[in-house]
Formats: structure tokens, C-alpha cells, sequence
């Protein structure tokens, strides 16, 4: 099946610094690629969505300007926490999309996560 | 909006069948999904199914899909302790620029020796 690796798989950072996460897709190219949190023992919140070449599209709420997605190749996508407090300490998931699954289906590829734990 | 609901825990006894339910309210989603999350770990497509399908198997798992009722079942035969785990149902959103998922709250399913 599709492969996608997440890079930290866990950090911890002082508060006030920035913090880079990346997401790949190892064995096929997606044209897709989400950013997801999750907190303890709750369900995923998409934070945005990116496509390859383009800005990302980001959910209501989530502000662009602290959390920078770029999403520079079918193959890559990072997301900066900027200027990180303790209460964006979360587990974050990248997922990656590919178009022509099985049956033509739309299927969503997860990454490990990240644990960013910031004091 | 849409909107995906599961029980929150199922507790079963290893060797029994675990049945995890779901509902939806987009009734235009094309697909439906399962997916199974550890602890400390990422999500895994355990199966999905299209929406013409009434039943998927798959091995150890089945999904029933009632789209009458909008309702989404996973079964799991002879359930074993490693199938204890997070299962989340989502449907697929078809609306806007980008197609994305809908999710469930999950359902943490323990399974006893």
C-alpha cells in the first residue's frame, strides 16, 4: 500500500519558537495533501488542505499565519507552527490523497504523526 | 452541514464478533470509510465501501451499508487483543475545490482476554 512518512515524529520546543513538520509520500505522488490535529482521546480536526503548487485552503478558525503549509512537490509538504505556545502542543497527522485508488476510489493516505509537546 | 456519528467505546471479549455503528447525513457521498488508529500512531484504511454496495468482505471484516437509513456498520469476527484500537467511519465530502473527508469521534474498541 501507499507510504507516508511524517518527519519529527515527535519534538519538543520552547515557547515563542517555530517548529517545521514534514510529510512525504514515499511511493506514489499526491496531488493532495492534509494537515490534521488531534487532541487526547478526540477525533481529527483538518486544519487545511493543500494541492501541489498552490496555496493551501485552510478550515475555519485555523489561522494561516501562524500554521505556514507549503506544498512544493507531489511528494512533500511541511507545516510550521510559528511561534509556538503550549497550547498548540497536539499530535498532528499529515495525509496524503490519491486520486486513482482501487476501483478509481478516493483513498487517504496517513502519516505517523508528530507529537509536538512545546513548554 | 455533514455530519458523522459513532458510539464513543465498545468493550468485547476476545474471540467474539465486534460490531462498531455509524450514521451519516450526506446521502451524495460516494464512498465511505473505515479506518483503524493504535495508540500513538498514525490512521490506517482498514476497508471502505462505494456506495452502490450494500456489503464488503473482507477477511475478518465486514461493512454493511444501509443507505436508507445512512447507517454504516464494520464487523470484526474473532476479535483479538491487537484489534483494540481507535476505529473512525468517514464519508467522503464532495463539495467545494478540494474533495476531503468527514470524520467520526471514533470508537475505542477494548477487547478483553
Amino acid at each position: 500500500g501507499a507510504v507516508v512518512s511524517q518527519h519529527p515524529s515527535w519534538v519538543i520546543c520552547k515557547s515563542g519558537t517555530s517548529v517545521k513538520i514534514e510529510c512525504r509520500s514515499l511511493d506514489f505522488q499526491a496531488t493532495t495533501m492534509f494537515w490534521y490535529r488531534q487532541f487526547p482521546k478526540q477525533s481529527l480536526m483538518l486544519m487545511a488542505t493543500s494541492n501541489e503548487g498552490s496555496k493551501a485552503t485552510y478550515e475555519q478558525g485555523v489561522e494561516k499565519d501562524k500554521f505556514l503549509i507549503n506544498h512544493a512537490s507531489l511528494t512533500l509538504s511541511t507545516l510550521t507552527v510559528t511561534s509556538a505556545h503550549p497550547e498548540d502542543s497536539s499530535f498532528y497527522i499529515c495525509s496524503a490523497s490519491s486520486l486513482a485508488g482501487l476501483q478509481g476510489s478516493y483513498e487517504q493516505y496517513f502519516g505517523p504523526g508528530t507529537r509536538l509537546t512545546v513548554t | 452541514g455533514e455530519d458523522v456519528e459513532q458510539s464513543l467505546f465498545l468493550s468485547v471479549r476476545e474471540g467474539d464478533s465486534s460490531v462498531i455503528n455509524c450514521t451519516y447525513t450526506d446521502s451524495s457521498s460516494t464512498y465511505l470509510y473505515w479506518y483503524k488508529q493504535e495508540p500513538g500512531a498514525g490512521l490506517q484504511l482498514l476497508t471502505y465501501i462505494f456506495s452502490n454496495m450494500d456489503m464488503k468482505q473482507d477477511q475478518r471484516l465486514t461493512v454493511l451499508l444501509n443507505k436508507k437509513d445512512k447507517h454504516l456498520s464494520l464487523r470484526i469476527a474473532d476479535t483479538q487483543t491487537g484489534d483494540s484500537a481507535i476505529y473512525f467511519c468517514a464519508e467522503i465530502d464532495n463539495a467545494g475545490n478540494n474533495r476531503k473527508l468527514i470524520w467520526g469521534l471514533g470508537t475505542s474498541l477494548a477487547v478483553n482476554p
